[in-house]
């Protein structure tokens, strides 16, 4: 069975500041992963994904994860935190052979961002 | 980009009523909808994989009487809480997909629908 832990139910920086999420995951399989954000009172939207490839993947407003094998992480990182990134994260993974169908989720991680 | 419509985004209702949400995708055809639900301060979890002109497949420990789910058209799949309690009060959120069988295809997700029952 596929597992998600996300390190941290609430991660708080200041603007301007280094943003690091962790996920970590348990997979009997090398599974798809994906990072989702979700703003307050809206639907999830899609960070970045990795499926195959290069394991450092970019995403929309600044973002981009590392996939690490053999430490069985897709970290969610940005260089520097700005107001809007204030949302809720979560971390996806999924089997190959679904396609991405079936997302087992994370608890997600609140990021609050200080002025 | 795609975009996947789900409607009401609020819904208020009283113990025993019915409520239905209808989730659509707007510029693709989805053969398959997904249906999730967010309790608060958790994570999603999948209720039922909604096909179209077939039998929606749920996953174990949700009640498919509860939860009637009808997915009568490539774009439009429904999902009805039959007999609403206040523990059915929660974060609906369906989503799809623009490519099926595309590799690593993301899911598009609605916008949610916050029910509360009371």
């Amino acid at each position: 069975a596929q597992s998600v832990t996300q390190l941290g139910s609430h991660v708080s920086v200041s603007e301007g500041a280094l943003v690091l999420l962790r996920c970590n995951y348990s997979s009997s399989v090398p599974p798809y992963l994906f990072w989702y954000v979700q703003y307050p009172n809206q639907g999830l939207q899609l960070l970045l994904k990795y499926t195959t490839g290069a394991t450092l993947v970019k995403g929309i407003n600044g973002f981009e994860a590392e996939f690490k094998k053999s430490e069985t992480s897709f970290h969610l990182t940005k260089p520097s935190a700005h107001m809007s990134d204030a949302a809720e994260y979560f971390c996806a993974v999924s089997k190959p052979l679904e396609y991405g169908n079936k997302l087992v989720f994370g608890a997600g991680t609140i990021l609050r961002v200080k002025s | 980009g795609a975009v996947v419509s789900q409607h009401p985004s609020r819904v208020i209702c009283k113990s025993g009523t019915s409520v239905k949400i209808e989730c659509r995708s707007l510029d693709f055809q989805a053969t398959t909808m997904f249906w999730y639900r967010q309790f608060p301060k958790q994570s999603l979890m999948l209720m039922a994989t909604s096909n179209e002109g077939s039998k929606a497949t749920y996953e174990q420990g949700v009640e498919k009487d509860k939860f009637l789910i009808n997915h009568a058209s490539l774009t439009l799949s429904t999902l009805t809480v039959t007999s609403a309690h206040p523990e059915d009060s929660s974060f609906y959120i369906c989503s799809a997909r623009a490519h099926p069988g595309a590799l690593g295809s993301p899911l598009h997700f609605g916008n949610g629908t916050r029910l509360t029952v009371t």
